[in-house]
């Protein structure tokens, strides 16, 4: 059980264009859900917490405008990358915790490689 | 800031040997750590969870410990196998995850 999927597991677009990402709980139902970016050679870094029904909480550094979080349901949740450029490259992974779960349980997804060229 | 840092960045061994890898941390108020492993290109598998009263957690193989005062934790893995190949994260658990940079382990047949 507590598995987490994400779609695409990767993508390839221009610059300029947005790129949606999907990231949904499949056997269980997750209030919050967290985003998190890795560069090359570099740690994960939290992007944002979403929690559903309520506006994203963003990380310092982080454009909330350039980088959309809707959390709709209680298994998915989307980010979407508006206007990619090449700095956007990266691996993004989500987590979910599970509705009641303890505040330190979170599931990872397989995360999504974007390469903007 | 939470600051996590793993030595050493990259570890190559021989197949059968025992090993540790480092992880070092900077504020000791922590719900708990997390040892991960990263396949490239792919997500992470959880491993071995230490809660921050406990001392270690042992899992096969694998054995973490942890020491919130002095802010250290170990992962040992024994008799290395060509499948432990992968990057080795560790996270502690404050009001968010704080990843370390990873140490990538190749073992080599």
């Amino acid at each position: 059980g507590a598995v987490v999927s994400q779609h695409p597991s990767w993508v390839i677009c221009k610059s300029g264009t947005s790129v949606k990402i999907e990231c949904r709980s499949l056997d269980f139902q997750a209030t919050t859900m967290f985003w998190y970016r890795q560069f090359p050679k570099q740690s994960l870094m939290l992007m944002a917490t979403s929690n559903e029904g309520s506006k994203a909480t963003y990380e310092q550094g982080v454009e909330k405008d350039k980088f959309l979080i809707n959390h709709a349901s209680l298994t998915l949740s989307t980010l979407t990358v508006t206007s990619a450029h090449p700095e956007d490259s990266s691996f993004y992974i989500c987590s979910a915790r599970p509705a009641g779960g303890r505040v330190d349980e979170q599931f990872f997804g397989p995360g999504t490689r974007l390469t903007v060229l | 800031k939470q600051e996590v840092t793993q030595i050493p960045a990259a570890l190559s061994v021989p197949e059968g040997e025992n090993l540790v890898l480092n992880c070092s941390f900077t504020d000791s108020a922590i719900y708990n750590l997390q040892w991960f492993r990263q396949d490239p290109g792919k997500g992470l598998t959880s491993l071995l969870l230490i809660q921050s009263s406990q001392r270690e957690q042992t899992s096969g193989r694998l054995n973490a410990s942890l020491d919130k005062s002095s802010g250290r934790s170990t992962l040992y893995i024994a008799a290395s196998q060509p499948g432990d190949s992968a990057t080795y994260l560790c996270a502690v658990k404050g009001n968010q995850f704080y990843f370390g940079t990873g140490t990538s382990l190749t073992v080599i047949p």
